[in-house]
Protein backbone atom coordinates (compact mmCIF):
# COMPACT_ATOMS: atom_id res chain seq x y z
CA UNK A 1 0.00 0.00 0.00
CA UNK A 2 1.21 3.66 -0.86
CA UNK A 3 1.58 5.18 1.75
CA UNK A 4 3.54 8.01 4.01
CA UNK A 5 4.37 6.91 7.50
CA UNK A 6 5.07 8.55 10.32
CA UNK A 7 6.21 8.07 13.81
CA UNK A 8 5.79 9.11 16.96
CA UNK A 9 2.06 9.08 16.37
CA UNK A 10 2.01 11.04 19.66
CA UNK A 11 4.63 12.90 21.92
CA UNK A 12 4.86 14.83 25.03
CA UNK A 13 8.27 16.21 25.92
CA UNK A 14 9.96 18.95 27.95
CA UNK A 15 11.61 22.18 26.35
CA UNK A 16 15.24 21.16 25.64
CA UNK A 17 14.87 17.92 24.90
CA UNK A 18 16.33 17.27 21.57
CA UNK A 19 13.66 15.21 19.38
CA UNK A 20 13.61 13.26 16.27
CA UNK A 21 10.10 12.64 14.21
CA UNK A 22 10.71 10.08 11.30
CA UNK A 23 9.02 9.82 7.88
CA UNK A 24 9.17 7.66 4.81
CA UNK A 25 7.62 6.98 1.83
CA UNK A 26 7.34 4.01 -0.17
CA UNK A 27 6.17 5.39 -3.23
CA UNK A 28 9.72 6.31 -4.88
CA UNK A 29 8.65 10.10 -4.44
CA UNK A 30 11.46 12.60 -5.27
CA UNK A 31 9.96 15.77 -3.24
CA UNK A 32 9.29 15.55 0.71
CA UNK A 33 8.04 18.37 2.46
CA UNK A 34 7.28 18.96 6.35
CA UNK A 35 4.26 21.35 7.41
CA UNK A 36 2.97 22.40 10.65
CA UNK A 37 -0.78 22.93 11.43
CA UNK A 38 -1.92 25.13 13.64
CA UNK A 39 -5.74 26.62 14.33
CA UNK A 40 -6.73 29.09 13.05
CA UNK A 41 -3.07 29.10 11.02
CA UNK A 42 -3.69 26.58 8.39
CA UNK A 43 -0.84 24.13 7.22
CA UNK A 44 2.30 26.09 6.76
CA UNK A 45 5.49 24.84 4.93
CA UNK A 46 8.50 24.07 7.30
CA UNK A 47 11.07 22.19 5.27
CA UNK A 48 11.35 20.45 2.03
CA UNK A 49 13.49 18.01 0.30
CA UNK A 50 13.64 18.27 -4.01
CA UNK A 51 16.02 15.11 -3.99
CA UNK A 52 18.57 13.03 -1.88
CA UNK A 53 20.97 15.41 -0.12
CA UNK A 54 18.55 18.58 -1.52
CA UNK A 55 17.04 20.74 0.98
CA UNK A 56 15.93 24.00 1.55
CA UNK A 57 13.29 26.05 3.71
CA UNK A 58 10.20 26.79 3.64
CA UNK A 59 7.61 29.37 5.50
CA UNK A 60 8.96 28.62 9.20
CA UNK A 61 11.78 26.90 9.57
CA UNK A 62 13.25 28.45 12.86
CA UNK A 63 13.87 25.62 15.51
CA UNK A 64 13.93 23.02 12.62
CA UNK A 65 16.48 20.78 11.03
CA UNK A 66 15.77 17.82 8.47
CA UNK A 67 18.21 15.77 6.35
CA UNK A 68 17.65 13.61 3.16
CA UNK A 69 20.55 11.82 3.25
CA UNK A 70 17.75 8.73 1.60
CA UNK A 71 14.90 8.92 -0.63
CA UNK A 72 12.17 7.33 1.20
CA UNK A 73 13.49 9.28 4.52
CA UNK A 74 12.91 12.70 5.82
CA UNK A 75 13.40 13.21 9.35
CA UNK A 76 12.32 16.38 11.63
CA UNK A 77 14.22 17.29 13.88
CA UNK A 78 14.26 19.58 16.82
CA UNK A 79 17.14 20.35 18.75
CA UNK A 80 16.10 21.96 21.47
CA UNK A 81 12.11 22.53 21.56
CA UNK A 82 10.59 25.32 23.13
CA UNK A 83 6.43 25.38 23.63
CA UNK A 84 6.23 27.54 20.70
CA UNK A 85 6.35 24.30 18.13
CA UNK A 86 3.70 22.20 20.47
CA UNK A 87 1.70 21.28 17.41
CA UNK A 88 0.12 19.10 14.64
CA UNK A 89 3.14 17.88 11.94
CA UNK A 90 2.24 16.36 8.64
CA UNK A 91 4.91 15.24 6.05
CA UNK A 92 3.95 14.57 2.66
CA UNK A 93 5.52 13.78 -0.49
CA UNK A 94 4.79 13.67 -4.14
CA UNK A 95 6.74 12.01 -7.45
CA UNK A 96 8.65 15.32 -8.17
CA UNK A 97 8.61 19.24 -7.60
CA UNK A 98 6.50 19.97 -11.10
CA UNK A 99 3.12 20.47 -9.76
CA UNK A 100 2.17 16.83 -8.81
CA UNK A 101 -0.04 16.14 -5.90
CA UNK A 102 1.38 15.64 -2.79
CA UNK A 103 0.29 13.05 0.05
CA UNK A 104 0.33 13.24 3.65
CA UNK A 105 1.17 11.51 6.75
CA UNK A 106 -1.31 10.65 9.13
CA UNK A 107 0.55 13.43 11.72
CA UNK A 108 2.69 13.73 14.64
CA UNK A 109 1.09 16.00 17.68
CA UNK A 110 4.03 17.28 19.69
CA UNK A 111 3.94 18.52 22.93
CA UNK A 112 6.27 20.59 24.14
CA UNK A 113 5.88 21.19 28.31
CA UNK B 1 -4.36 39.66 3.85
CA UNK B 2 -3.79 35.71 3.39
CA UNK B 3 -3.17 34.66 0.10
CA UNK B 4 -6.02 31.84 0.60
CA UNK B 5 -9.16 32.91 1.75
CA UNK B 6 -11.30 30.20 3.28
CA UNK B 7 -14.63 30.25 5.18
CA UNK B 8 -14.05 28.49 8.12
CA UNK B 9 -17.65 27.16 8.86
CA UNK B 10 -18.76 24.88 10.60
CA UNK B 11 -21.59 24.29 7.36
CA UNK B 12 -24.22 21.69 8.60
CA UNK B 13 -26.49 19.91 6.21
CA UNK B 14 -28.85 17.41 6.02
CA UNK B 15 -28.22 14.23 4.17
CA UNK B 16 -28.64 14.51 0.92
CA UNK B 17 -27.70 18.40 0.20
CA UNK B 18 -25.63 19.32 -1.59
CA UNK B 19 -22.07 21.04 0.21
CA UNK B 20 -20.56 23.61 -1.75
CA UNK B 21 -17.08 24.95 -0.37
CA UNK B 22 -14.88 27.46 -1.74
CA UNK B 23 -11.54 29.52 -2.07
CA UNK B 24 -10.32 32.82 -2.97
CA UNK B 25 -6.95 33.67 -3.42
CA UNK B 26 -4.70 36.24 -4.09
CA UNK B 27 -1.97 35.08 -6.35
CA UNK B 28 -2.59 34.93 -10.30
CA UNK B 29 0.94 32.96 -10.58
CA UNK B 30 -0.90 29.57 -8.54
CA UNK B 31 -1.39 27.09 -11.85
CA UNK B 32 -2.58 24.16 -10.29
CA UNK B 33 -5.24 23.50 -7.34
CA UNK B 34 -6.33 20.76 -5.05
CA UNK B 35 -9.12 19.73 -2.64
CA UNK B 36 -7.75 17.85 0.44
CA UNK B 37 -10.43 16.14 3.07
CA UNK B 38 -9.10 15.89 6.41
CA UNK B 39 -10.80 13.56 9.06
CA UNK B 40 -10.12 13.72 12.73
CA UNK B 41 -6.35 12.38 14.07
CA UNK B 42 -5.81 11.86 10.32
CA UNK B 43 -4.06 13.70 7.57
CA UNK B 44 -5.36 15.48 4.46
CA UNK B 45 -6.77 13.32 1.81
CA UNK B 46 -6.53 14.20 -1.85
CA UNK B 47 -9.99 14.57 -3.42
CA UNK B 48 -9.23 16.19 -6.53
CA UNK B 49 -6.41 18.51 -8.57
CA UNK B 50 -7.06 20.36 -11.72
CA UNK B 51 -4.60 22.11 -13.57
CA UNK B 52 -6.40 24.68 -15.26
CA UNK B 53 -9.99 26.50 -15.17
CA UNK B 54 -12.83 24.84 -16.01
CA UNK B 55 -14.68 21.55 -13.68
CA UNK B 56 -13.60 18.66 -13.20
CA UNK B 57 -16.25 15.60 -12.06
CA UNK B 58 -15.21 12.53 -9.87
CA UNK B 59 -18.57 10.27 -8.83
CA UNK B 60 -19.95 12.97 -5.95
CA UNK B 61 -17.44 15.55 -6.38
CA UNK B 62 -16.70 18.56 -8.74
CA UNK B 63 -14.29 21.10 -8.54
CA UNK B 64 -14.54 24.29 -10.66
CA UNK B 65 -11.58 26.90 -11.11
CA UNK B 66 -11.98 30.27 -12.20
CA UNK B 67 -8.64 31.64 -12.22
CA UNK B 68 -9.80 35.13 -14.12
CA UNK B 69 -11.95 35.67 -10.48
CA UNK B 70 -8.99 33.77 -8.23
CA UNK B 71 -12.08 31.53 -7.05
CA UNK B 72 -12.24 27.77 -6.60
CA UNK B 73 -14.98 25.63 -5.55
CA UNK B 74 -15.95 21.72 -4.51
CA UNK B 75 -19.06 20.50 -4.95
CA UNK B 76 -20.39 17.54 -3.00
CA UNK B 77 -23.64 15.85 -4.25
CA UNK B 78 -25.60 13.75 -2.45
CA UNK B 79 -23.88 14.23 0.57
CA UNK B 80 -23.39 11.40 3.14
CA UNK B 81 -22.73 11.45 7.41
CA UNK B 82 -19.76 10.17 5.72
CA UNK B 83 -18.80 13.20 4.25
CA UNK B 84 -18.55 14.94 7.73
CA UNK B 85 -14.71 16.34 7.36
CA UNK B 86 -12.67 19.48 7.28
CA UNK B 87 -12.07 20.27 3.71
CA UNK B 88 -8.79 22.37 2.13
CA UNK B 89 -7.81 24.10 -0.19
CA UNK B 90 -4.11 23.80 -1.38
CA UNK B 91 -2.95 25.73 -4.81
CA UNK B 92 0.72 26.33 -6.22
CA UNK B 93 3.50 26.44 -6.90
CA UNK B 94 4.78 28.51 -4.42
CA UNK B 95 7.87 31.01 -4.69
CA UNK B 96 10.07 27.34 -4.32
CA UNK B 97 9.85 23.91 -5.32
CA UNK B 98 6.38 22.09 -4.70
CA UNK B 99 4.72 24.41 -2.19
CA UNK B 100 1.30 24.57 -0.87
CA UNK B 101 -0.33 27.62 0.04
CA UNK B 102 -2.74 26.00 2.31
CA UNK B 103 -6.94 27.87 2.79
CA UNK B 104 -7.83 27.05 6.73
CA UNK B 105 -9.76 24.72 5.77
CA UNK B 106 -13.73 24.75 6.10
CA UNK B 107 -15.64 22.22 8.90
CA UNK B 108 -18.27 20.04 6.92
CA UNK B 109 -21.26 18.41 9.43
CA UNK B 110 -23.35 16.49 7.58
CA UNK B 111 -26.68 14.80 9.69
CA UNK B 112 -28.21 12.27 8.98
Amino acid sequence: EAQVTQNPRYLITVTGKKLTVTCSQNMNHEYMSWYRQDPGLGLRQIYYSMNVEVTDKGDVPEGYKVSRKEKRNFPLILESPSPNQTSLYFCASSFDARGQPQHFGDGTRLSIL
Amino acid sequence: QKEVEQDPGPLSVPEGAIVSLNCTYSNSAFQYFMWYRQYSRKGPELLMYTYSSGNKEDGRFTAQVDKSSKYISLFIRDSQPSDSATYLCAMGPGAAGNKLTFGGGTRVLVKP
